[in-house]
């Protein structure tokens, strides 16, 4: 059973503060590595799909880098808003199509 | 456009009842994908359909869970004979391509007394 380990668990953070977290994985044979956004009440809305070792996504405030060698991707969120407030999952496709979820970080951002 | 659909939205059903979950994915979208989220955990999958074929059901818990996907767009998920613990948000979300990025559906809240 792959085990997708997110970490932290929450994180709380002021207006304005940078923050990241981190998705890790044990294998390095994958097909992609997901983020999601999911907001409450909302459906997840997908940030970034990455596939090679050293990819770097970006997104207005949001960038995230892929590690295969190491098994980590990190999300980074610069100048954090109320807005940002979310759960960020990551997800990993170890055969086309079928999706390993981690149980996500859970991110509020104080005004 | 429109993005994609799922009814019921909310679904209360007594032990031992069927019920059936309706997605409707985004128009020509291949690939289409059921989870199954319980409070504070990931999304967990159930099954992938590419085109009308079920790619792969390893998710699926047990044979009381069945899918279809008959003509390639719309998919219904099956749960016969309901237990307490099928309570869950159930996901559907569609995509170009398998491992392409995935939109997902607003889920059915399924609550088994």
């Amino acid at each position: 059973i792959l085990n997708v380990e997110q970490s932290p668990q929450s994180l709380h953070v002021q207006e304005g503060d940078s923050t990241n977290f981190t998705c890790s994985f044990p294998s390095s044979n994958f097909y992609a590595l997901h983020w999601y956004r999911w907001e409450t009440a909302k459906s997840p809305e997908a940030l970034f799909v990455m596939t090679l070792n050293g990819d770097e996504k970006k997104k207005g405030r949001i960038s995230a880098t892929l590690n295969t060698k190491e098994g980590y991707s990190y999300l980074y969120i610069k100048g954090s808003q109320p807005e940002d407030s979310a759960t960020y999952l990551c997800a990993l496709d170890t055969n086309a199509g079928k999706s390993t979820f981690g149980d996500g970080t859970t991110l509020t951002v104080k005004p | 456009g429109a993005g994609v659909s799922q009814t019921p939205s909310n679904k209360v059903t007594e032990k031992g009842k069927y019920v059936e979950l309706r997605c409707d994915p985004i128009s020509g979208h291949t690939a289409l994908y059921w989870y199954r989220q319980s409070l504070g955990q990931g999304p967990e999958f159930l099954i992938y359909f590419q085109g009308t074929g079920a790619a792969d059901d390893s998710g699926l818990p047990n044979d009381r869970f069945f899918a279809v996907r008959p003509e390639g767009s719309v998919s219904t998920l099956k749960i016969q004979r309901t237990e307490r613990g099928d309570s869950a948000v159930y996901l559907c979300a569609s995509s170009f391509w398998d491992s392409g990025e995935q939109f997902f559906g607003p889920g059915t809240r399924l609550t088994v007394l």
